[in-house]
């Protein structure tokens, strides 16, 4: 299957600084990207949809100014948690979509983010 | 809007025996997709298995196979001969099929079944 690349697995970083996680597709061109994310035990919770060269799309209750995504090209979208405070410490995964209908989705690896 | 609901959020099962998680959906489409995710403690996402809702005959992957039953709108997952391995959380999903990409790539995720797998 298609191979989606998530990077930094795990990241500790001091409340108030940026964070910013990327996703790659290795092996297809992702026109659509999707990030989710998820608490301890509990479902993935999608904040944004994003499409190369437009801008990112976001669930209610997300805000745009703080989780900013940039999905600059075909294989790269990048989430950026802004002045990241402790509740933001959770687990963040990206979704590479497919452009054909009943294709599936694939998933990166997830990122921890611990903010301290 | 779709919703997916898992009734069972743990289950377990005793090795090589059977055990089958139980996934129900609410949607007005009548073309759609649904699949079983697994979430190992690596908390990668892997797909386990997938059911395009125009086929009627039920997916099946190795010891893994569903039962779908389109009008009840239910979505069960059964896995055979379990293994260690098996352990994890299970996520049932929902997708319609894409006339605009972004939509149609949208997956509903249930709320999971945390799987323990007794030796």
């Amino acid at each position: 299957g298609a191979v989606v690349s998530q990077h930094p697995s795990w990241v500790i970083c001091k409340s108030g600084t940026s964070v910013k996680i990327e996703c790659r597709s290795l092996d297809f061109q992702a026109t659509t990207m999707f990030w989710y994310r998820q608490f301890p035990k509990q479902s993935l919770m999608l904040m944004a949809t994003s499409n190369e060269g437009s801008k990112a799309t976001y669930e209610q209750g997300v805000e745009k100014d703080k989780f900013l995504i940039n999905h600059a090209s075909l294989t790269l979208s990048t989430l950026t948690v802004t002045s990241a405070h402790p509740e933001d410490s959770s687990f963040y995964i990206c979704r590479a979509g497919l452009g054909e209908a009943g294709t599936e989705a694939f998933f990166g690896q997830g990122t921890r983010l611990t903010v301290v | 809007a779709q919703t997916v609901t898992q009734s069972q959020p743990e289950m377990s099962v005793q090795e090589a025996e059977t055990v089958t998680l139980s996934c129900t959906y609410d949607t007005s489409e009548s073309d759609y997709y649904l699949f079983w995710y697994k979430q190992p403690p690596s908390r990668q996402m892997i797909l386990v298995i997938r059911q395009e809702a125009y086929k009627q005959q039920n997916a099946t992957e190795n010891r893994f196979s569903v039962n779908f039953q389109k009008a009840a709108k239910s979505f069960s997952l059964k896995i055979s001969d379990s293994q260690l391995g098996d352990a994890a959380m299970y996520f049932c999903a929902y997708r319609t099929p894409s006339i605009e990409e972004t939509s149609g790539s949208r997956l509903t995720f249930g709320e999971g079944t945390q799987l323990t797998v007794n030796p």
